[in-house]
């Protein structure tokens, strides 16, 4: 079945020690986002690549990088993680960006800092 | 700037009850919303979304939601509830300009009483 496979499902980090997040897809979608869920709060988007370019939302902070090295794969790179950084990561994909294209969720990775 | 407003953040129903979880958004332009569903430790499932065409509109598991463009929402309902249904709901706006941007509302648990 085609899907959206993040990887690990839980990872634990500690205070300031960088972290990388793993997400592929065998959809063969153009568009890959990156959302963090804190507990009981609603779903954000940090970024999304279309393709190859990188589109980052405003207010995501500089600690928070990507990188899409070919189609089916993204990264999330936590580069020195706070204790406010602790959230799900959930990563979606799309066709496009069009008014019919649905976002694709994975089962998001767990990340814990200490 | 669009916003989603979910009033109930818990909602507990007996089984074979039926379920209404509500949804308010707020936005300048015409919008695209969606309902999504989030199982205990899982990624979210897309159950519905509204496009255009028909306000009342169907999806997975019996869930059906109605677009209210006067009143501004787009309520989630089913007649009769299973244990199975139990989970986070979380409804979603975008807007029709080509935004592939995705605004979540702050989500909604829904908790089955046998």
């Amino acid at each position: 079945d085609a899907m959206v496979i993040q990887n690990p499902r839980y990872q634990v980090t500690q205070f300031g020690k960088p972290v990388t997040l793993s997400c592929s897809q065998t959809l063969n979608h153009n568009v890959m986002y990156w959302y963090q869920q804190k507990s009981s709060q609603a779903p954000k988007l940090l970024f999304h690549y279309y393709d190859k370019d990188f589109n980052n939302e405003a207010d995501t902070p500089d600690n928070f990088q990507s990188r899409r090295p070919n189609t089916s794969f993204c990264f999330l790179d936590i580069r020195s993680p706070g204790l406010g950084d602790a959230a799900m990561y959930l990563c979606a994909t799309s066709r496009g960006t069009g008014r019919t294209d649905t976002q694709y969720f994975g089962p998001g990775t767990r990340l814990t800092v200490l | 700037a669009q916003s989603v407003t979910q009033l109930d953040s818990q909602v507990p129903v007996f089984e074979e009850a039926p379920v209404e979880l509500r949804c308010n958004y707020s936005s300048s332009v015409s919008v695209y919303l969606f309902w999504y569903v989030q199982y205990p430790n899982q990624g979210l499932q897309l159950l519905l979304k509204y496009l255009s065409g028909s306000t009342l509109v169907k999806g997975i598991n019996g869930f059906e939601a109605e677009f209210n463009k006067s009143q501004t929402s787009f309520h989630l309902r089913k007649p009769s509830v299973h244990i199975s249904d139990t989970a986070e709901y979380f409804c979603a706006v975008r807007d029709n300009f080509g935004n592939e941007k995705l605004t979540f509302g702050t989500g909604t648990r829904l908790t089955i009483i046998p």
